[in-house]
């Protein structure tokens, strides 16, 4: 069966700092994969998706970058974590087959930047 | 562009209660429709996912709903229970932006014992 795995579960970083999430799934080839972010109070936001290894596309201007350097490894960087850029952020993969496939989410990285 | 809209914010029944959980989208050019919960500090679980071709989808003792013409989907959880405690968000795909979900806010659902 699939799985997905993030990691850190939660994050304390210091404004300036730089930041690596990382992604992994496992059972499948050649996902669909994605970065969201949910902020305080608010829904689920888009920030990257990649249909392949070092295809990134990206949804809204801002402060992070996304890497495939692998399959089924999709990372979340930034060189300078800014205040606004707290909040839970969740991978998710699907498969490839199509548009009527599910979306299935890890358990997400709380990250607090002080 | 899609907005989605999810009413009420918040939700608190006593258990055995039968619910809906609402969600509007405004471009009715959907793909299809997602329903997920998700428990504090946890990641989504998908529940159901309605094809724009139909017209519900059923899964225990959830059910949802789709009425595109009406930009609206329900979730109806019947006979709740404590366990159904979580936020409930609902997605769509719109046929011509592939690969992005647009998001509603949630609905936080409290079920008493």
């Amino acid at each position: 069966s699939q799985t997905i795995h993030q990691w850190p579960a939660t994050l304390v970083q210091p404004v300036g700092s730089p930041l690596s999430l990382e992604c992994t799934v496992e059972g499948t080839s050649n996902p669909n994969l994605y970065w969201y972010r949910q902020a305080a109070g608010r829904g689920l936001q888009l920030l990257f998706y990649s249909v392949g290894i070092g295809q990134i596309s990206s949804e809204v201007p801002q402060n992070l970058s996304a890497s495939r350097p692998q399959d089924r490894q999709f990372i979340l960087s930034s060189k300078k974590l800014l205040l606004s850029d707290s909040g839970f952020y969740l991978c998710a993969w699907s498969t490839n087959r199509g548009l009527d496939q599910p979306q299935h989410f890890g358990d997400g990285t709380r990250l607090s930047i002080l | 562009k899609q907005e989605v809209t999810q009413i009420p914010a918040a939700l608190s029944v006593p258990e055995g209660e039968n619910l809906v959980l609402n969600c509007s989208f405004t471009d009715s050019a959907i793909y299809n429709l997602q329903w997920f919960r998700q428990d504090p500090g946890k990641g989504l679980t998908s529940l159901l996912l309605i094809q724009s071709s139909q017209r519900e989808q059923t899964s225990g003792r959830l059910n949802a709903s789709l009425d595109k013409s009406s930009g609206r989907s329900t979730l109806y959880i019947a006979a709740s229970q404590p366990g159904d405690s979580a936020t409930y968000l609902c997605a769509v795909i719109l046929r011509y932006n592939f690969n992005k979900f647009y998001f509603g806010s949630g609905t936080k659902l409290n079920v008493k014992p």
